[in-house]
Formats: structure tokens, C-alpha cells, sequence
């Protein structure tokens, strides 16, 4: 069984510019989430998708980030414009279940760079 | 607040000796979880092991144990007979019932030496 996917690994774009992250769950998991870790901080949760829908954006650091989930399957997340303090890791996590003691798997993160 | 603590950054130990990774937590919530992630080089977080908060017994899973404290708040991972691919950053995290997040502390740089 394929685990979670992201896409790309790297991203090293100029401050200003627009970049997308994607992310494929495990097949299956309705729950879909993103955390990010910015340099020497703890990582963090962005947001929350249940299928297709939003369920907590609570993370969302401002409107420059859009995520999307398009009929509940993979997940794009958008920063637009990007800026210094956006780089860091961007890890993608899915569930089946909804629950405090649902363990999440975890894709290997977008490394993303802003100069 | 919720808070999770790491008060390790990096660790070195022995081959096949056993390591304690100390974690605390704070949080008001009364229900609420306890997980361990591995994150090798490779980047990937892999889950290890996970303690619910009205669990009565501490959890094991393999060479991994958590030694839960409920009243002192911790949840010490301990890993026995260490083996070289144990080197890797850990982190503690905690999902209260209020919203289900993940809390993550700062990671732990564990290296195994042969």
C-alpha cells in the first residue's frame, strides 16, 4: 500500500513568487492534514480537511495560503505571494478516523526554501 | 496552555544500551493522547508508539515502551537494546480531544554510536 506522498521534496523559489505543494493521502483516508516546521520552532498545524471540506484552518498563518482538497482525494496547498518567513518543512498528514488516538501517517515533507 | 517539552536537543548513546527520551506535556484538557514520531534522514515521520490518557497500563510496542507519569505529566519514551538505525530526531506530540491537533515538541537528535 503506497503511504503519503509530497510533491516536490524541494521547492527554492524568490520571495514574491507563487508555489504549490501537493499532497496524496494513503487511499481511503477521509482525514487529510498540514503541518509546517519552520526553522528552529516546533511544528505547527496548519489545517485540517475532512474529504473534501475544511474542518479546522485554525493553523493558517495568513491569506496567503490557500488549500484545497478537490473531490477529497490529494490536496494542494498554495502560498501566494511567498516570503522569507514561509520556508520551512511542509508535512502532509492522513488518517482513516477522526479521533485523538488515530495515529497519522506522515509523507516526507516539501522542503521549501524563500530567497 | 498546551505544551509539549523536550528538554534534550541531541543524545548520544552506546549501541544495545537502552535510551530515555523525557518528554512532558501540559494541557487542560481531562481526555487526550500521547505519540511518539521517529523522523530518520530521510524525513519521513513514522509513528512509534501512543498512550491514551486514561490508558492504565503503559504502551510497548516492540523495543519501545512509555513510561506515562499522569501525574508528574510525562511520557518518557524508552527504547531498549538501541540499535545504529534508531539514529534519528524524535518527537513528542500530544492531540487533545478539544481539537484533535497534534502539540509537537522541538525533537530530540538521538545518534547511536557502535
Amino acid at each position: 500500500e503506497a503511504g503519503v506522498t509530497q510533491f516536490p521534496s524541494h521547492s527554492v523559489i524568490e520571495k514574491g513568487q507563487t508555489v504549490t505543494l501537493r499532497c496524496d493521502p494513503i487511499s481511503g483516508h477521509d482525514n487529510l492534514y498540514w503541518y509546517r516546521r519552520v526553522m528552529g520552532k516546533e511544528i505547527k498545524f496548519l489545517l485540517h480537511f475532512v474529504k473534501e471540506s475544511k474542518q479546522d484552518e485554525s493553523g493558517m498563518p495568513n491569506n496567503r495560503f490557500l488549500a484545497e482538497r478537490t473531490g477529497g482525494t490529494y490536496s494542494t496547498l498554495k502560498v501566494q505571494p511567498a516570503e522569507l518567513e514561509d520556508s520551512g518543512v511542509y508535512f502532509c498528514a492522513s488518517s482513516q478516523l477522526r479521533a485523538s488516538n488515530e495515529k497519522l501517517f506522515f509523507g516526507s515533507g516539501t522542503q521549501l526554501s524563500v530567497l | 496552555a498546551q505544551k509539549i517539552t523536550q528538554t534534550q536537543p541531541g543524545m548520544f548513546v552506546q549501541e544495545k544500551e537502552a535510551v530515555t527520551l523525557d518528554c512532558t506535556y501540559d494541557t487542560s484538557d481531562p481526555s487526550y493522547g500521547l505519540f511518539w514520531y521517529k523522523q530518520p534522514s530521510s524525513g519521513e515521520m513514522i509513528f512509534l508508539i501512543y498512550q491514551g490518557s486514561y490508558d492504565q497500563q503503559n504502551a510497548t510496542e516492540g523495543r519501545y515502551s512509555l513510561n506515562f507519569q499522569k501525574a508528574r505529566k510525562s511520557a518518557n519514551l524508552v527504547i531498549s537494546a538501541s540499535q545504529l538505525g534508531d539514529s534519528a530526531m524524535y518527537f513528542c506530540a500530544m492531540s487533545p480531544s478539544s481539537n484533535y491537533q497534534l502539540i509537537w515538541g522541538a525533537g530530540t537528535k538521538l545518534i547511536i554510536k557502535p
